[in-house]
């Protein structure tokens, strides 16, 4: 199985501020990496798909990057609506298709 | 306009069983196949099963594998899953969601239901 682990856990920042969240895989997942986001109360929404590809309707704000075992989500300057929990998952080996266990972005 | 609506979650004892819906609709429903994730109190996201698009392959998570049965009926654009032998840890909110065949990640997601396991 491969375990995705993201970095930090919470990551304080200021409306209008960058923010960069983390995920490591395990092993390589090559570009089969997607992120989401998920607000108190409410189901994830896809973000990011291919590792760096923006899902429908998602802002130009939010971008990805990385392959192999190291990806990025950037935030370019965070509206009050961005502050959420972000997950990242794999779908390079499966079963089972993981998760990371959330970076929660919180207002400063 | 895609919408995943689950039903059937509730307060169940230890052991006990549970079946779980979700109504597809603003969609071709046999054209995608479906999964179950669920989400522990205060915890992050756990793929549960998933199931293709005409029920030819199915998978499960090791934590459900002989305890839980994913299945659909594309003639009435629902997906199910049925839930035996319920443990503590099985307590969470379950979603489905939806990803279109041969690609993996999960597009739309239903808005989820609880199920808790508890004497």
């Amino acid at each position: 199985e491969i375990v995705m682990t993201q970095s930090p856990a919470t990551l304080s920042v200021s409306p209008g501020e960058r923010a960069t969240l983390s995920c490591r895989a395990s092993q390589s997942v090559s570009s089969n990496l997607a992120w989401y986001q998920q607000k108190p109360g409410q189901a994830p929404r896809l973000l990011i798909y291919g590792a760096s590809t923006r899902a429908t309707g998602i802002p130009a704000r939010f971008s990805g990057s990385g392959s192999g075992t190291e990806f990025t989500l950037t935030i370019s300057s965070l509206q009050s609506e961005d502050f959420a929990v972000y997950y990242c998952q794999q779908y390079n080996n499966w079963p089972p298709r993981t998760f990371g266990q959330g970076t929660k972005v919180e207002i400063k | 306009e895609v919408q995943l609506v689950e039903s059937g979650g509730g307060l169940v004892k230890p052991g006990g069983s549970l079946r779980l819906s979700c109504a597809a609709s603003g969609f071709t429903f046999s054209s995608y196949s479906m999964n179950w994730v669920r989400q522990a109190p205060g915890k992050g996201l756990e793929w549960v099963s998933s199931i293709s698009s005409s029920s030819s392959y199915i998978y499960y998570a090791d934590s459900v594998k002989g305890r839980f049965t994913i299945s659909r009926d594309n003639a009435k654009n629902s997906l199910y899953l049925q839930m035996n032998s319920l443990r503590a840890e099985d307590t969470a909110v379950y979603y489905c969601a939806r990803d279109l065949e041969g690609v993996l990640w999960f597009d739309y997601w239903g808005q989820g239901t609880l199920v808790t396991v508890s004497s």
